[in-house]
This record gives structure tokens, C-alpha cells and sequence, in this order.
């Protein structure tokens, strides 16, 4: 059972470069995330979705895009990368509903140079 | 004033110390709440949701006051596999979690 997988684990961008973040899940859960974590400091949710074509802004949404085209999927796009976004991303996924366990990928360590 | 705001730490206890953790929320709509446990900057994994009456796993107790938005949790006997980074979430009616910036706790010998 995989559970949340995400790609690359590692990343270095230059300034302007866009990449996308994959995330996929096999647990066929309707809620998924994206979050950043700054050195010192807890998860701040950037992007998430609530079921298949449906997603909204977290606290964070600058610089970032979203899709989310399966209920599987989920990737992050940054448009035009910024030294700023030098950061430590995790997806997540939840059954749904308010009471559950979040599930998350291993992360993705992102600079930007 | 953040949503979810933790007490900073960092908390260096000896083995076999009892340890709190505080957490407050802002939202009053805020209806569940958790700790996650994360190391050395893997990802989070829960350890226990809080209910409004209080529960206990093990050695961990955690409570929930409602009316002052507040949510603790206990440690008992800490032993060194406890140092950890502990995250406080809140989630909404509208299923996103929105996390404290978690205390991190160091257990010595």
C-alpha cells in the first residue's frame, strides 16, 4: 500500500524556473493538500481540494497552481520560482470529513538559487 | 494573532519526566482537533485526535476546553524516543487543518 507518494524528494530551481510537484494517493480519499514548512515553523496549507475539479487557496496560495483532474492526483505547480519558495513541501491526503487522520507523502526539499 | 498558536519550547526533560504541551485556536468554528508527532523534518504522523472529554493513549492524556479554545497534552514518563517536534491542528467544517508551529521536545538520559 503506498499511500501518498511525491516527487522529486529533492529539487534545486533557479529564479524564474517552473516546475510541477507530483502527488498521488491510492487510498481513494476525496480531501488533499498542499502545505510548505519554513525552517521553525509548522505546515502552512498553500492549496487544497475537496474532491475531483474542485480545489481553493489555503494561506499561502501566491506563486503556487493547483488541479486536480483525478481523484488520485494532485500536483503543484510554481509558476515562475522565487528564492522565496525555498521551502520543504508535503502533500496530504484525508478521508473526508472533518474527524480524520491526515495522511502525508515524505515531502519534497525545494531551493531555489 | 496566528489561529493556532503553540508554546515555543523547546522543553529538555530527563527520562521519566511528565510534560505538558499548550495549544490555543482562535476559531470558535473549529470543530476537531489533533496532535501529530513529526522528526527531524519527515512528515507529520498523528498521534492522537482530542476529544472534548479528554482522552488518554498510553502515556499520552489529551483535553480540550472548548469554551477557552484550548487544547493540551500530557506526557508521562517521557522516555528518549518522545523528542520529537509535537504539532496542534484544528480543522474546520470545511476539512482544512490548519497547524501550530509545533514545540519541540528533547528527552535526555
Amino acid at each position: 500500500n503506498a499511500g501518498v507518494t511525491q516527487t522529486p524528494k529533492f529539487q534545486v530551481l533557479k529564479t524564474g524556473q517552473s516546475m510541477t510537484l507530483q502527488c498521488a494517493q491510492d487510498m481513494n480519499h476525496e480531501y488533499m493538500s498542499w502545505y510548505r514548512q519554513d525552517p521553525g515553523m509548522g505546515l502552512r496549507l498553500i492549496h487544497y481540494s475537496v474532491g475531483a475539479g474542485i480545489t481553493d487557496q489555503g494561506e499561502v496560495p501566491n506563486g503556487y497552481n493547483v488541479s486536480r483532474s483525478t481523484t488520485e492526483d494532485f500536483p503543484l505547480r510554481l509558476l515562475s520560482a522565487a528564492p522565496s519558495q525555498t521551502s520543504v513541501y508535503f502533500c496530504a491526503s484525508l478521508p473526508g470529513g472533518r474527524d480524520t487522520e491526515a495522511f502525508f507523502g515524505q515531502g519534497t526539499r525545494l531551493t531555489v538559487v | 494573532r496566528k489561529e493556532v498558536e503553540q508554546d515555543p519550547g523547546p522543553f529538555n526533560v530527563p527520562e521519566g519526566a511528565t510534560v505538558a504541551f499548550n495549544c490555543t485556536y482562535s476559531n470558535s468554528a473549529s470543530q476537531s482537533f489533533f496532535w501529530y508527532r513529526q522528526d527531524c523534518r519527515k512528515e507529520p504522523k498523528l498521534l492522537m485526535s482530542v476529544y472534548s472529554s479528554g482522552n488518554e493513549d498510553g502515556r499520552f492524556t489529551a483535553q480540550l476546553n472548548r469554551a477557552s479554545q484550548y487544547i493540551s497534552l500530557l506526557i508521562r514518563d517521557s522516555k528518549l524516543s518522545d523528542s520529537a517536534t509535537y504539532l496542534c491542528v484544528v480543522n474546520t467544517n470545511a476539512g482544512k487543518s490548519t497547524f501550530g508551529d509545533g514545540t519541540t521536545l528533547t528527552v535526555k538520559p
